[in-house]
């Protein structure tokens, strides 16, 4: 069965502190795998998109990465306003699925200043 | 630029009432989805669209009903509405070419009682 499983469930830093969070899946060809974020009481805001192994995007303190089974966001010195529940979600390949994507359950991240 | 708008904000539905959820995107985006939101369960695709006049089934379907008249509206329709459809319902429009990268509304969040 096609999956997507987010580690950890909730991770608490202290601001400054570096750390990374775990996105693995299993599907049968990857067309993308993306990261969201998402603030309480608002949609998910898209930040990257992967297409394949070795490949990596970076964006302020955030850094996302991809191999063969998994994606890391690494969040290097966060801030209290890193603090928010981070989605990654998975685009199959094949012409059937490519406009539906498999949704993690997110890690909520909390930055303590 | 407004991106994507939904209405209303928030609704208590009584079981056994219906209503319809608004969206109305401005991005000229051929695709639009909606998802729900439940705690723990992640987003779970309830239909999409891929352009005006065609829509589609997602995971969780039963007991919904959309239609897609123009490529800036996507309404939601609720017929019959029971306690398992509560839940906080997000709109969202992507690009024809990057599916995966989605453009969310603020939500609706929905309470039958």
């Amino acid at each position: 069965e096609d999956q997507v499983t987010q580690s950890p469930e909730a991770l608490r830093l202290q601001e400054g502190e570096s750390s990374s969070l775990n996105c693995s899946y299993t599907v049968s060809g990857l067309r993308g795998l993306f990261w969201y974020r998402q603030d309480p009481g608002k949609g998910p805001e898209f930040l990257f998109t992967l297409y394949s192994a070795g490949e990596e995007k970076e964006k302020e303190r955030l850094k996302a990465t991809l191999t063969k089974k998994e994606s890391f966001l690494h969040i290097t010195a966060p801030k209290p306003e890193d603090s928010a529940t981070y989605l990654c979600a998975v685009q199959e390949g094949g012409a059937g699925n490519n406009r539906k994507l498999i949704w993690g359950l997110g890690t909520s991240l909390a930055v303590n200043p | 630029n407004a991106g994507v708008t939904q209405t209303p904000k928030f609704r208590i539905l009584k079981i056994g009432q219906s209503m319809t959820l608004q969206c109305t995107q401005d991005m000229n985006h051929n695709y639009m989805y909606w998802y729900r939101q439940d705690p723990g369960m992640g987003l779970k695709l309830i239909y999409y669209s891929v352009g005006a006049g065609i829509t589609d089934k997602g995971e969780v379907p039963n007991g919904y009903n959309v239609s897609r008249s123009t490529t800036e509206d996507f309404p939601l329709r609720l017929e019959l509405a029971a306690p398992s459809q509560t839940s906080v319902y997000f709109c969202a429009s992507s690009q024809t070419s990057r599916a995966g990268e989605q453009f969310f509304g603020p939500g609706t969040r929905l309470t039958v009682l």
